[in-house]
């Protein structure tokens, strides 16, 4: 299996400031097809999560433009250039390449 | 309004079953692979089971496989995940979530927690 790994688990940011969230994996997430599967998922307090960024730097629909998704192969970053205190939540990324999809294991944003 | 809604957790003995659904509105159900992602309490997010748009491909997590079936019912709009054998590593929140064409969980529903204990 794909493992994701992020740092940090834990990201204590003040409000205004940027955030960073970096995800590797253990194999690159090129697909065949020449895509790059890498998600981004946001999950707020007891709420169920939510896709940001879709194949690398793809926004959701609805999603602020403070949050831009970058890299490839197998170095991505989730960046927050100010950081408000509705991002409050813990950040995953996810593979959709290789079977069986695999998850990041969370980084907590806390408001500093 | 792209909505699904997860039903049918609640609390089981170990090796007990349960069948969870997922009632999905506002798309068109049968154009979509969808899936089951757990969440045990506290802890990260799994991917459990995907089912395509025509049933034709169904993949499972080892965690899962032979205990778990998933199906649908394209004419209700209906996702299930049946859960035999049922341990207590099994308790999380499970939600179902959609794929959209070549990708992976845009939609997600509110889920709905199984608990596993004697």
């Amino acid at each position: 299996d794909v493992v994701m790994t992020q740092s940090p688990l834990s990201l204590p940011v003040t409000l205004g400031q940027p955030a960073s969230i970096s995800c590797r994996s253990s194999q690159s997430l090129v697909y065949s097809d020449g895509n790059t599967y890498l998600n981004w998922f946001q999950q707020r307090p007891g709420q169920s999560p939510r896709r940001l960024i879709y194949k690398v730097s793809n926004w959701d629909s609805g999603v602020p433009d403070r949050f831009s998704g970058s890299g490839s192969g197998t170095d991505f970053t989730l960046k927050i250039s100010r950081v408000e205190a509705e991002d409050v939540g813990v950040y995953y990324c996810m593979q959709g390449t290789h079977w069986p999809r695999t998850f990041g294991q969370g980084t907590k944003l806390e408001i500093k | 309004e792209v909505q699904l809604v997860e039903s049918g957790g609640g609390l089981v003995k170990p090796g007990g079953s349960l069948r969870l659904s997922c009632a999905a509105s506002g798309f068109t159900f049968s154009s979509y692979s969808m899936n089951w992602v757990r969440q045990a309490p506290g802890k990260g997010l799994e991917w459990v089971s995907s089912i395509s748009s025509s049933s034709s491909y169904i993949y499972y997590a080892d965690s899962v496989k032979g205990r778990f079936t998933i199906s649908r019912d394209n004419a209700k709009n209906s996702l299930y995940l049946q859960m035999n054998s049922l341990r207590a590593e099994d308790t999380a929140v499970y939600y179902c979530a959609r794929d959209p064409p070549t990708d992976a969980f845009d939609i997600w529903g509110q889920g709905t927690m199984v608990t596993v204990s004697s």
